[in-house]
């Protein structure tokens, strides 16, 4: 399969928890990148990390990259009702192409 | 950062006819663009690689007969889904890569397709 795996599938928390979704792939990358997408409507960028770097942050998300396990995770802290939403990772591989994960469904009850 | 248009955001066809989008990277010249097809709640899945200039690169079990690319300019490709059907009834995205410094990828908002 071309897709990359997200765990989990689905994640239920209430507000103002943490809420941490993990994305893994099989080849070496460019970068990673997470996408916000809410119901029937188009990705919002999130964050970019780069091959070379480990962990970055943007205002309550926090991405983490550990090339050596083929893996990343997004993590919102002090989550909101209005996080609720599926957060896709894409990672660029060397061959140019990017390739999306499985996904993540977040629901966050007020 | 690099802005990519699709055009329409949405479009509602009859069963049979073809019908055009349109993938524009604003402030970049993109030499290669890529055409992602998301059904309801599943992930996006790569379609094809639109080159400029040359033909485009599907990915396997994507029709390119009925999934035609043209890569005209260096800022726009086009998707027409000829014959259209129900089961063509998508999302479809495209992403544009800007070749300058890291070669990033851009996304479009992506076009719903509903064929009736």
């Amino acid at each position: 399969s071309q897709q990359g795996e997200e765990d989990p599938q689905a994640l239920s928390i209430q507000e103002g928890e943490n809420a941490t979704m993990n994305c893994s792939y099989k080849t070496s990358i460019n970068n990673l990148q997470w996408y916000r997408q809410n119901s029937g409507r188009g990705l919002v960028h999130l964050i970019l990390i780069r091959s070379n770097e480990r962990e970055k942050h943007s205002g309550r998300l926090r991405v983490t990259l550990d090339t050596s396990k083929k893996s990343s995770s997004l993590l919102i802290t002090a989550s909101r009702a209005a996080d609720t939403a599926s957060y896709f990772c894409a990672y660029l591989t060397n061959a140019g192409k990017s390739t999306f994960g499985d996904g993540t469904t977040l629901t966050v009850k007020p | 950062g690099a802005v990519v248009s699709q055009h329409p955001s949405w479009v509602i066809c009859k069963s049979g006819t073809s019908v055009k989008i349109e993938c524009r990277s604003l402030d970049f010249q993109a030499t290669t663009m890529f055409w992602y097809r998301q059904f309801p709640k599943q992930s996006l899945m790569l379609m094809a690689t639109s080159n400029e200039g040359s033909k485009a690169t599907y990915e396997q079990g994507v029709e390119k007969d009925k999934f035609l690319i043209n890569h005209a300019s260096l800022t726009l490709s086009t998707l027409t889904v000829t014959s259209a059907h129900p089961e063509d009834s998508s999302f479809y995205i495209c992403s544009a890569r800007d070749p300058s410094g890291y070669s990033e990828q851009y996304f479009g908002p992506g076009t719903r397709l509903t064929v009736t």
